[in-house]
């Protein structure tokens, strides 16, 4: 099992640019979510999805976008990058109905200049 | 809305002695409490979780986490550090719907030699 999957690890995008994180999992977890990693403010998340078709905000939605249409897949895209948004990002996913155990990916760093 | 604190933004321990690290917690109603393990470059890995039961609960690597309801604390401990220990440790609680997985700010352990 792959298990967490993210690409790209590494992008430096301008200021007004777009792009799409993807997040992919290959053990049927019915929950995945997307947090943002930065210094001295631990993970917040900023959206999440209880299985295909559904999506709801996290603590800090603004500023991305986000679809669930298979149960494998939950990209995180940004649709006008801002220095704000520089960031690590972590995709997770987890099973079950309380959510015992999240499952991460290795993260994305982002860089907006 | 649910939190958790952890006051400490380093812990510093000799290798062999004990370890502690610090986290309170708010939830409306009984909470659903957990440990994850982050080391430099990698995404985060889960420790234990205490969701009902006994107090003192054990995880992977030789930590266990002791729950205080009266306190509303959940720290994290082992009893002889090791260097390999070294990390960011985060302290995470979900809210009572199950959906969202909110995280400390991180304590960075470090186990001297």
């Amino acid at each position: 099992n792959a298990g967490v999957t993210q690409t790209p690890k590494f992008q430096v995008l301008k200021t007004g640019q777009s792009m799409t994180l993807q997040c992919a999992q290959d053990m049927n977890h019915e929950y995945m979510s997307w947090y943002r990693q930065d210094p001295g403010m631990g993970l917040r998340l900023i959206h999440y999805s209880v299985g295909a078709g559904i999506t709801d905000q996290g603590e800090v939605p603004n500023g991305y976008n986000v679809s669930r249409s298979t149960t494998e897949d939950f990209p995180l895209r940004l649709l006008s990058a801002a220095p704000s948004q520089t960031s690590v990002y972590f995709c997770a996913s987890s099973f079950g109905q309380t959510r015992e155990k999240l499952f991460f990916g290795s993260g994305t760093q982002l860089s907006v200049l | 809305a649910q939190s958790v604190a952890q006051p400490e933004d380093q812990v510093n321990v000799a290798e062999g002695n004990p370890l502690t690290v610090k986290c309170t917690y708010s939830v409306s109603g009984n909470p659903y409490l957990f440990w994850y393990v982050q080391y430099p470059n990698r995404g985060l890995q889960f420790l234990l979780k205490y969701i009902t039961g006994d107090n003192l609960v054990k995880g992977s690597y030789g930590f266990e986490a002791e729950f205080n309801k009266s306190q509303t604390s959940f720290h994290l401990k082992k009893p002889s550090a090791l260097v390999s220990d070294s990390a960011l440790y985060f302290c995470a609680v979900i809210n009572g719907g199950y959906q969202k997985v909110t995280f400390g700010t991180g304590t960075k352990l470090q186990v001297i030699p």
